[in-house]
């Protein structure tokens, strides 16, 4: 199936800092998204972009399919933020299949 | 809210009983997706329902079954639980399987 690599797996922050996410798939995907898991363990939708770019507050995304990869950027982060941030891929080569990579653990400390 | 309904939100079962896991999708949305979270095998794919048909299977269980009713609601069924069955488990809704996807806020399986 499809490979789907996120870096780092651990990241921490002060407050007020800004980051980036990154998720690297191995096939052509038609649907990517980026999810938050907060510490409740409830998925959060932040975007859907299989490809582009597209921003949301202090949140934004960047999907260039061709190079297979996908970026989220944090600007400005809050102790809210803390989290697992998972990337979600699906390719129609792989049969559909919604596939998760194994996350970016985020910490951020006031 | 994301608009997808699990149920129950937790629940406490011994091995080798079986349960059921509720899942309503968003109002609209024809494709179920279910998932299973442990700690040490992050988000596991199981399986996925579109209108009433299964779509795509990954890597669930022969103990483990899955429908999807007419009225889209879908139930995973989990039998002859064992311990490592411990785990977070999601439902997922979307309009398609191309479109952006919903998930419910889980149900927590704890086999003792």
């Amino acid at each position: 199936g499809i490979q789907v690599e996120q870096s780092p797996p651990d990241l921490i922050l002060q407050e007020g800092a800004n980051s980036t996410l990154r998720c690297n798939f191995s096939d052509s995907v038609n649907n990517l998204q980026w999810f938050h898991q907060n510490p409740w363990g409830q998925l959060i939708n932040l975007f859907y972009i299989p490809s582009g770019t597209k921003q949301n507050g202090r949140l934004s995304a960047t999907t260039v399919a061709t190079e297979r990869y996908s970026l989220l950027y944090i600007s400005s982060s809050q102790t809210t933020d803390s989290g697992v941030y998972f990337c979600a891929v699906e390719a129609p080569s792989d049969g559909n299949q919604f596939y998760f990579g194994t996350g970016t653990s985020l910490t951020v400390i006031p | 809210d994301s608009g997808v309904t699990q149920t129950p939100k937790h629940l406490i079962t011994a091995t080798g009983q079986r349960v059921t896991l509720r899942c309503s999708p968003r109002s609209g949305d024809l494709s179920v997706y279910w998932y299973q979270q442990s700690l040490d095998q992050g988000l596991q794919f199981l399986i996925q329902y579109y209108n009433g048909e299964e779509r795509a299977k990954g890597n669930i269980l022969e103990r483990f079954s899955a429908q999807q009713f007419p009225d889209l609601h879908s139930e995973l069924n989990l039998s002859s639980l064992e311990l490592g069955d411990s785990a977070l488990y999601f439902c997922a809704s979307s309009v398609s399987s191309v479109t952006e996807a919903f998930f419910g806020q889980g149900t927590r399986l704890t086999v003792v």
